[in-house]
Parts: C-alpha cells; structure tokens; sequence
C-alpha cells in the first residue's frame, strides 16, 4: 500500500449510530489532517495532528472525535450526526506540521446521514 | 476578504486551447502555493507547486507567481477533456506556517 488509505469509501449511517472513519499513511509523514467537504464549499480544516499529538481543532462540533494512536493512523469517531454533517471527509498528510511541500490526501470518505 | 481567492466559474474553453486560472491571497508572508486538480467525487491531487516568483513549467501546466501582487496562475496548455475537473489553489500562510489555506476552487470545462 502507498500513499494514503482511507475506509470507508462511502458510509451511510443513522443520526443514532456511533462508526468511526479510519486513515493510514505510508509516506513517513508527520502530520496529519481531517478535512470535511460540502457541495459548493471551500474545503474546512477540522483537525491537525503532529507526531500524534493534537495542535489544532477548528471549533469542531463534539460528535466528531479524533484519535491518532501513532504517526501513520488517524481515526475520526463519529456519533449522533446530523443531516448537515453529510459530506465528503478528507485525511491527508504531510512531512511536517510546516507543510513546505503541500498535503498528500487520501481518496475520502463519503458521508451521507439520514 | 477571504485569504484565498478564485473565481467559481464554470470556465469554459476549447479543447486543444490554453485555460488559464487565477487565484489571489491575502498573506503577504506567504511560502508556499498550491494548484490541485478534483475530478468529480474524488479527492484533490497536488498536480503544480510553486515557491518562488515567475513560471514553473510541468509537461502542459505552467504555475506562475506575483508575490508583489499577490497573484497565482496555472494555465493549461492544449486543453483536453480530461483536464475538466475543479482545480483548487491552496496557499501555506506565513503568519501561521502550520496551515494551508484553500480557495473554493475553480469548475473548468473543456469543449470538444
């Protein structure tokens, strides 16, 4: 595997149920980003993680949780979403928190609440 | 003002013409800028960087950068329709080097 690996590819779930979105990067990288993005919006930095510590959170709703156990695995937990919280859900990952080079993105989850 | 600017579009250009797309950004001290190509339902891929001012050329992509105008460019030459697709210019800001900053993207449609 190379890159970036997301899965689900696509997840429909109900406002009550708890899934978690799951990232794995395989480019040695030391950052790693959730992204969300709706139709006709500009992609939204949710989180940031360095070395697996957390240094940003974009006043994110709660239902959304992060975890990153180790610097190639980043998991987005999610629980009682909303309608609006449909999208499409972006991991990436770059050499350093200073992304010089830009993000590598995963392919992305599609997210659809009902 | 938002931090990075593109017009939406739809652009519309000929196949086998030149597209050329713009973007602007606020941050004077910025570092680092991004053109990434998103196919329809998939997720962005890097396709241009560039850091210092001028043109980088890549196969048919030419990034260019105005920092004095604050101004980025990518145009494509001989347009194909596989180049449709939204292309997105991203800028890594100066004042919080931590983060890439994206605009909203711009919708190009190559004609047959």
């Amino acid at each position: 595997e190379t890159g970036v690996t997301q899965t689900p590819r696509h997840l429909v779930m109900g406002m009550t149920n708890k899934k978690s979105l799951k990232c794995e990067q395989h480019l040695g990288h030391n950052a790693m980003y959730w992204y969300k993005q709706s139709a006709k919006k500009p992609l939204e930095l949710m989180f940031v993680y360095s070395l697996e510590e957390r240094v940003e959170n974009n006043s994110v709703p709660s239902r959304f949780s992060p975890e990153c156990p180790n610097s190639s695995h980043l998991f987005l937990h999610l629980h009682t979403l909303q309608p609006e919280d449909s999208a499409l859900y972006l991991c990436a990952s770059s050499q350093d928190l200073i992304a010089y080079y830009g993000y590598t993105f995963g392919s992305g989850t599609r997210l659809t609440v009902v | 003002q938002k931090e990075v600017e593109q017009n939406s579009g739809p652009l519309s250009v000929p196949e086998g013409a030149i597209a050329s797309l713009n973007c602007t950004y606020s941050d004077r001290g910025s570092q680092s800028f991004f053109w990434y190509r998103q196919y329809s339902g998939k997720s962005p891929e890097l396709i241009m960087s560039i850091y210092s001012n001028g043109d980088k050329e890549d196969g048919r992509f030419t990034a260019q950068l105005n920092k004095a105008s604050q101004y980025v460019s990518l145009l494509i030459r001989d347009s194909q329709p596989s180049d449709s697709a939204t292309y997105l210019c991203a800028v890594l800001l100066g004042s919080s080097a931590s983060k890439i900053i994206f605009g909203s993207g711009t919708r190009l449609s190559i004609r047959p």
